[in-house]
């Protein structure tokens, strides 16, 4: 079975400029999750969708972050524009979406953002 | 919100020794995951323990909800085993899937 697929895996760029992640979760996992793990920190939620809908972004800056899941498979995390404290590991995870209690999430190997 | 600590915040061990990590928690909570996170940065699912205790080759975890706390104990550590340790738990007050992370435990294996 396939993992939690990320893109791409390091990405560099200047503050102000805009960047998008790209995350493919596990077959038939419906809940599809983004954390933010700054260096040293363990990792933030930012956003939770289930199937194509939003659950829970509260911890999202969404004066420059903004997240899609258009079709209940992939999704897709853009920062707009880029700040220094934006560097951090970007991870994607998926579960199956049952209960809450008992909901195993699994996690893709991230993407390493450096805003210069 | 929920507060997750865990201890020690690093350890160095010899290749053969055996170890405890402990997350302690500050709220009731129906979901607790260990995770490995090595040195590539990948998050690894070592367990899935909301209480009791589970084994899993040289690793195991014993989860005491009643008491706010868990452990993670390695055996016999090998060089493979050095990356960072996770506690991430949820909470009946929070959101549905949202886990809460601690900090870590950074595990340093030397030959």
């Amino acid at each position: 079975e396939a993992g939690v697929a990320q893109s791409p895996r390091y990405k560099i760029i200047e503050k102000r400029q805009s960047v998008a992640f790209w995350c493919n979760p596990i077959s038939g996992h419906a809940t599809l999750y983004w954390y933010q793990q700054i260096l040293g920190q363990g990792p933030k939620l930012l956003i939770q969708f289930q199937n194509n809908g939003v659950v829970d972004d509260s911890q999202l800056p969404k004066d420059r972050f903004s997240a899609e899941r258009l079709k209940g498979v992939d999704s897709t995390l853009k920062i707009q524009p880029a700040k220094l404290e934006d560097s951090a590991v970007y991870l994607c995870a998926s579960s199956l979406g049952g209960s809450p209690s008992t909901d195993t999430q699994y996690f893709g190997p991230g993407t390493r953002l450096t805003v210069l | 919100g929920i507060q997750v600590e865990q201890s020690p915040p690093d350890l160095i061990l010899q290749e053969g020794a055996n170890s405890t990590l402990r997350c302690n928690f500050s709220d009731s909570v129906n979901n607790l995951q260990w995770f490995h996170q090595n040195p590539w940065g990948q998050l690894i699912n070592l367990f899935y323990i909301p209480s009791g205790t589970k084994q899993n080759g040289r690793l195991s975890a014993t989860t005491v909800a009643t008491e706010r706390y868990s452990l993670l104990y390695i055996s016999s550590s090998q060089t493979t085993d050095s990356g960072v340790y996770f506690c991430a738990v949820r909470y009946y007050g929070g959101s549905q899937g949202n886990l809460i992370f601690g900090k870590g435990t950074k595990l340093s294996v030397k030959p």
